[in-house]
């Protein structure tokens, strides 16, 4: 099975900062990773398809690359929504698999 | 309106068996392969088990194989999950979702497994 390993886990940031989360795959999973935000108490919400592709409605303040074994997800201008925790998953290679979670918080 | 309404989840003792449901609306559920993702409390994300859009084809992860049992009802929109052999680590948030063909999401039903 191919283990998602995303860095750092948690992250404190202040409005308007650039953050830059990474995920790295224990083997090549090609452009195969989504990206997702998840708010308290909320359903996770799919920001990011094949590694770069801005699902329909996402601010483009994010933004994601990558491809093969690493992968990074970018917030240009951090907004107070975006406080989160961010999840990086696979799904090129089945079992799909998540990373362990970058939670984003206020500085 | 897409809904994904989970339904099913409760207390029960380790050992114990639960049956969740999944209703689906709002899109058209047999163009989709589904999902069961679960996240325990305060944790993150975990895939459980993932089933075909006809059905036939099946996958568990390696927590739950042999234990759990993922089916369909196409002519009623629903998803399932069979949970046999519960046990503590099970205890979690369990969401339907047909995860990469689409951003659905239900709200979850939670499952807790305690003495």
């Amino acid at each position: 099975d191919i283990q998602m390993t995303q860095s750092p886990s948690s992250l404190s940031a202040s409005v308007g900062d650039r953050v830059t989360i990474t995920c790295r795959a224990s083997q090549g999973i090609s452009s195969g990773l989504a990206w997702y935000q998840q708010k308290p108490g909320k359903a996770p919400k799919s920001l990011i398809s094949a590694a770069s592709s801005l699902q329909s409605g996402v601010p483009s303040r994010f933004s994601g690359s990558g491809s093969g074994t690493d992968f990074t997800l970018t917030i240009s201008s951090l907004q107070p929504e975006d406080f989160a925790t961010y999840y990086c998953q696979q799904y090129n290679t089945y079992p799909p698999s998540f990373g362990g979670g970058t939670k984003v918080e206020m500085k | 309106e897409v809904q994904l309404v989970e339904s099913g989840g409760g207390l029960v003792q380790p050992g114990g068996s639960l049956r969740l449901s999944c209703a689906a609306s709002g899109f058209t559920f047999t163009n989709y392969a589904m999902n069961w993702v679960r996240q325990a409390p305060g944790k993150g994300l975990e895939w459980v088990s993932g089933i075909g859009n006809n059905g036939v084809r099946t996958y568990y992860a390696d927590s739950v194989k042999g234990r759990f049992t993922i089916s369909r009802d196409n002519s009623k929109n629903t998803l399932y999950l069979q949970m046999n052999s519960l046990r503590a680590e099970d205890t979690a948030l369990y969401y339907c979702a047909p995860l990469n063909s689409a951003d659905y999401w239900g709200q979850g039903t939670l499952v807790t497994v305690s003495s």
